[in-house]
């Protein structure tokens, strides 16, 4: 089936420096989700691209869906202690239409 | 707005006791609603979803079930409860395409 794949699977660094993640899969996506999850509570959407090559800020955050609909990417810039969490990439499966999820990328800052 | 909310936020069972989570949506009709599951901080796993009242569709053979009463209302239960059992609880609404997540129910199991 259909899989998403994230990486770095974490990653560790300094208050102030910028952040970059992303997701791809071997199959094509018509939307990409990102999500963050803080400790202990549930995910939180921070982004929705729905189009190739859309490039999409909220805040500090930026993602783009990558022009051949394989993969995309999450940009934060000027890390703060409190982007500390699980990031996720998701996207609906072309066969059954349900949210596909990659495993996460887990970011911790130290301040 | 349409807020999602989970009934408890933490369960400690001990292991063949039943179970029963409750999740509830305001500010929206005939909502998707979603069940799943999350072990170890990683990984979401859908358990259960449902396009309306008494509509149930199951993801993954195992040891849960789940019902929708009313429109905006979703249930996890179980008769019997295993270690395995023990895990973040997630419910969701919204189109398959987005969905939206509750706060969660950490259960464990002894």
């Amino acid at each position: 089936g259909q899989q998403l794949n994230q990486s770095p699977q974490s990653m560790f660094i300094q208050e102030g420096e910028d952040v970059s993640m992303n997701c791809t899969s071997s199959s094509i996506f018509n939307t990409w989700l990102w999500y963050k999850q803080d400790p202990g509570e549930g995910p939180v959407l921070l982004i929705a691209l729905y189009k190739a090559g859309e490039l999409t800020s909220n805040g500090r955050l930026t993602a783009q869906f990558g022009i051949t609909r394989k993969d995309s990417f999450l940009n934060i810039s000027a890390s703060i202690p409190s982007d500390v969490g699980i990031y996720f990439c998701a996207g609906p499966s072309s066969n059954t239409g349900k949210l596909i999820f990659g495993q996460g990328t887990t970011l911790q800052v130290k301040p | 707005s349409q807020t999602i909310h989970q009934w408890p936020a933490t369960l400690v069972q001990p292991v063949g006791s039943p179970l029963s989570l409750e999740c509830t949506v305001e500010g929206t009709s005939n909502p998707n609603l979603y069940w799943y599951r999350q072990a170890a901080g990683r990984g979401l796993q859908l358990l259960f979803y449902s396009v309306g009242i008494g509509q149930i569709s199951s993801e993954v053979p195992q040891n849960l079930s789940a019902s929708r009463p009313q429109d905006r209302q979703f249930i996890l239960s179980s008769k019997k409860l295993l270690l395995s059992d023990s895990g973040f609880y997630l419910c969701a609404w919204g189109p398959p395409s987005e969905q939206y997540f509750g706060p969660g129910t950490r259960l464990t199991v002894t």
